[in-house]
């Protein structure tokens, strides 16, 4: 069975500049969610999707930030315009419901570099 | 809300060691407690969860956790380290759909 996939795996970008994450879960997996992970931290959620629709975003730096998991299946994470305290790792995990309960598997994560 | 604390940002072990990794939480309701592993350059990987059913927990890896109420705490534990356990580990806590993970103890295993 395929894991979580994320690409790009890195991506370094000059500020102002917007970027792009992608991220297809593990097949029949329901919910989806969008971390950061900062340097030396644990993993911040910044956004969960049950299907299509965004359960949870109140973390989501809505002024530059924006996902989208179009059919509920594949999903896009973009910063718009990146700013240096961007730079972090940004890990896409999914999991079969949303309850909590059920372990949720991470992909390998996309690390952003913003200069 | 919930939330972790993990005592100890870096832990070192010789190998055949007992690895003993801390973990608090914090929590207004009833906690699913979590361990996750990264190894570098990877996602986390789940070792083991307690959801309210027996209070010592067995994982992957040899690894177990056991959940003490009175001391709010889920230490992670491994009898004799093996040098392929050198990485990060993750305590996370969850009240429903909101996991909230402490901020990691790096492990260290010396030959």
């Amino acid at each position: 069975e395929a894991g979580v996939v994320q690409s790009p795996r890195y991506k370094i970008i000059e500020k102002k500049q917007p970027v792009a994450f992608w991220c297809n879960p593990i097949s029949g997996h329901n919910t989806l969610y969008w971390y950061r992970q900062n340097l030396g931290q644990g993993p911040e959620l910044l956004i969960r999707y049950e299907n299509e629709e965004a359960v949870d975003d109140s973390q989501l730096p809505k002024d530059r930030f924006s996902a989208e998991r179009l059919k509920g299946v594949d999903s896009t994470l973009k910063i718009q315009p990146a700013e240096l305290g961007d730079s972090a790792v940004y890990l896409c995990a999914s999991s079969l419901d949303g309850t909590g309960l059920d372990e949720q598997f991470f992909g390998p994560g996309t690390r952003l570099t913003v200069l | 809300a919930q939330s972790v604390t993990q005592l100890g940002s870096h832990v070192s072990v010789s190998e055949g060691a007992l690895v003993l990794l801390r973990c608090n939480y914090s929590s207004s309701v009833p906690p699913y407690l979590f361990w996750y592993v990264q190894y570098p350059n990877q996602g986390l990987q789940l070792l083991l969860k307690y959801t309210s059913a027996a209070t010592l927990v067995k994982g992957i890896n040899g690894f177990e956790a056991e959940f003490k109420k009175s001391e709010t705490s889920f230490h992670l534990t491994k009898p004799s380290a093996h040098m392929s356990d050198a990485a990060e580990y993750f305590c996370a806590v969850s009240g429903g759909n909101d996991m909230r993970f402490g901020a990691g103890t790096r492990l260290t295993v010396k030959p």
